[in-house]
C-alpha cells in the first residue's frame, strides 16, 4: 500500500527552464512534508519542508506547494540547473507516529537537467 | 559538525548468514532511523531508535534487528541473509525537538549472494 505516490519516475527539463515534481499523498494523517534530493552513492539530502498548516514555503529557486484537499505537493525548481540532475524523493511525516523521523518515502522522480 | 557516519559503505555477504551495520548520529542527535531502499521499492522504514528504545517499528520480518548505544549510536542485524536483503542500507538522525527534518548517511550497501 503506496501512500506517497511520485507518479513520474522520470523528467527531462532543460536548464533555465522550470522544473516540477509532483508528490500525492493518500493519508489524512501526514502532517508534515518534506522533498529529498539523493545523487548516486550518497544518502538523501534535506532539501525543503512544508507543514501542513501551509499551502507554500519556499527557499530560494525552491518551492513546495500543498494542496490538502486534493492531498498533492509539489516541488518547483526554478531556475533549473544541470547541478539539479538527482533524484528526488517526497516524504511525509504520520501526525499519529509521533515522532519526526518515521517517514513515508515515495519511490522517487528521477530529474534531468539537460543543457 | 560531522554528518551522519554509517559504517562499512559496502558489504558482500552468502545467504544465511548475518550481518550488523553501525551508525553513528550528528552530535546531539539523540534519534537514529533506519530505512531500506531497493529499486522500484524506494525508502522503507525499518526502525526508529531513542534513547536507547525502539519507538516505531516498519513492516519487515523479526530477521531485522536494532539496538541503539547510550552515546546514540545505533547498530542493525539482519540474521539469516536472502538474496532480496540486497539493498541500500541509510541511517538518519534527529533532534527530536518539534518539528525537524532527518538527516541521512551515505548508506551500507549490502549485496547477499
Amino acid at each position: 500500500d503506496q501512500q506517497v505516490k511520485q507518479n513520474s519516475p522520470s523528467l527531462s527539463v532543460q536548464e533555465g527552464r522550470i522544473s516540477i515534481l509532483n508528490c500525492d499523498y493518500t493519508n489524512s494523517m501526514f502532517d508534515y512534508f518534506l522533498w529529498y534530493k539523493k545523487y548516486p552513492a550518497e544518502g538523501p539530502t534535506f532539501l525543503i519542508s512544508i507543514s501542513s498548516i501551509k499551502d507554500k514555503n519556499e527557499d530560494g529557486r525552491f518551492t513546495v506547494f500543498l494542496n490538502k484537499s486534493a492531498k498533492h505537493l509539489s516541488l518547483h525548481i526554478v531556475p533549473s540547473q544541470p547541478g539539479d540532475s538527482a533524484v528526488y524523493f517526497c516524504a511525509a511525516r504520520d501526525v499519529l507516529a509521533g515522532t519526526a523521523s518515521k517517514l513515508t518515502f515515495g519511490t522517487g522522480t528521477r530529474l534531468q537537467v539537460t543543457l | 559538525k560531522a554528518g551522519v557516519t554509517q559504517t562499512p559503505r559496502y558489504l558482500i555477504k552468502t545467504r544465511g548468514q548475518q550481518v550488523t551495520l553501525s551508525c553513528s548520529p550528528i552530535s546531539g542527535h539523540r534519534s537514529v532511523s533506519w530505512y531500506q531502499q531497493t529499486p522500484g521499492q524506494g525508502l522503507q522504514f525499518l526502525f526508529e531508535y531513542f534513547s536507547e528504545t525502539q519507538r516505531n517499528k516498519g513492516n519487515f520480518p523479526g530477521r531485522f534487528s536494532g539496538r541503539q548505544f547510550s552515546n546514540s549510536r545505533s547498530e542493525m542485524n539482519v540474521s539469516t541473509l536472502e538474496l532480496g536483503d540486497s539493498a541500500l542500507y541509510l541511517c538518519a538522525s534527529s533532534l527530536e525537538t518539534g518539528v525537524t527534518e532527518a538527516f541521512f548517511g551515505q548508506g551500507t550497501r549490502l549485496t547477499v549472494v
